[in-house]
């Protein structure tokens, strides 16, 4: 079945550091591909999205490309933020239809000034 | 636009009483809509999705029921609820497209 692996946390950085946090997937077909955040207390919210292979999402400073050769999708950015800090949610979605969105495990940002 | 509300924000209830949990969906017709969990430190759990009116699959064996009255309107239930019921409770909808969800604010159960 499908499947997303996301990197394990917490990561801690300093403001305006880079940011990577790693996400790969197994999926038959061609999944759309997820970025969502959770802000403490909230629900999630869609951050960036890819719909087909090599495409790249971006929002907000982030950005992460389809890569369907390697099966990742990581999410990067240049120079993050305190206000970045949250949980971090990748995602991918098989099919049209019922479109069951299987979700990686999390990854808490924590951004220190 | 679509708007999508969800309540109670926050719940504590004891062991064995009854749950109901409602979302509602605005600004769009025959959605299909989500219920999630969250427990606490741990990522996010599929329990129902309903692709129409009285169509409820789930996912995983649980205490929990859901249902379906209206077009836009999901509703999670419990007849009993145990302490494992504890957690962040998510509901959302999408279009059907390969779009992604639209995410309601949550509830926090308590069991105690």
């Amino acid at each position: 079945g499908n499947s997303v692996t996301q990197m394990e946390g917490p990561v801690t950085l300093s403001e305006e550091a880079f940011l990577t946090i790693n996400c790969t997937y197994t999926a038959t077909g061609y999944p759309s591909l997820f970025w969502y955040v959770q802000y403490p207390g909230e629900g999630l919210q869609l951050l960036l999205k890819a719909t087909k292979a090599d495409d790249k999402g971006s929002n907000k400073g982030f950005e992460a490309t389809y890569r369907k050769e390697t099966t990742s999708f990581h999410l990067e950015k240049g120079s993050v933020q305190v206000s970045d800090s949250a949980v971090y949610f990748c995602a991918l979605s098989g099919s049209k239809g019922a479109q069951k969105l299987v979700f990686g495990q999390g990854t808490r940002l924590t951004i220190n000034p | 636009s679509q708007t999508i509300h969800q309540w109670p924000a926050t719940l504590v209830q004891p062991v064995g009483s009854p749950l109901s949990l409602e979302c509602t969906v605005e600004g769009t017709s025959n959605p299909n809509l989500y219920w999630y969990r969250q427990a606490a430190g741990r990522g996010l759990q599929l329990l129902f999705y309903s692709i129409g009116i009285d169509q409820i699959s789930s996912e995983v064996p649980q205490n929990l029921s859901a249902s379906r009255p209206q077009d836009r309107q999901f509703i999670l239930s419990s007849k009993k609820l145990l302490l494992s019921d504890s957690g962040f409770y998510l509901c959302a909808w999408s279009d059907g497209e390969n779009y992604g969800y639209t995410f309601g604010s949550g509830t926090r159960l308590t069991v105690v």
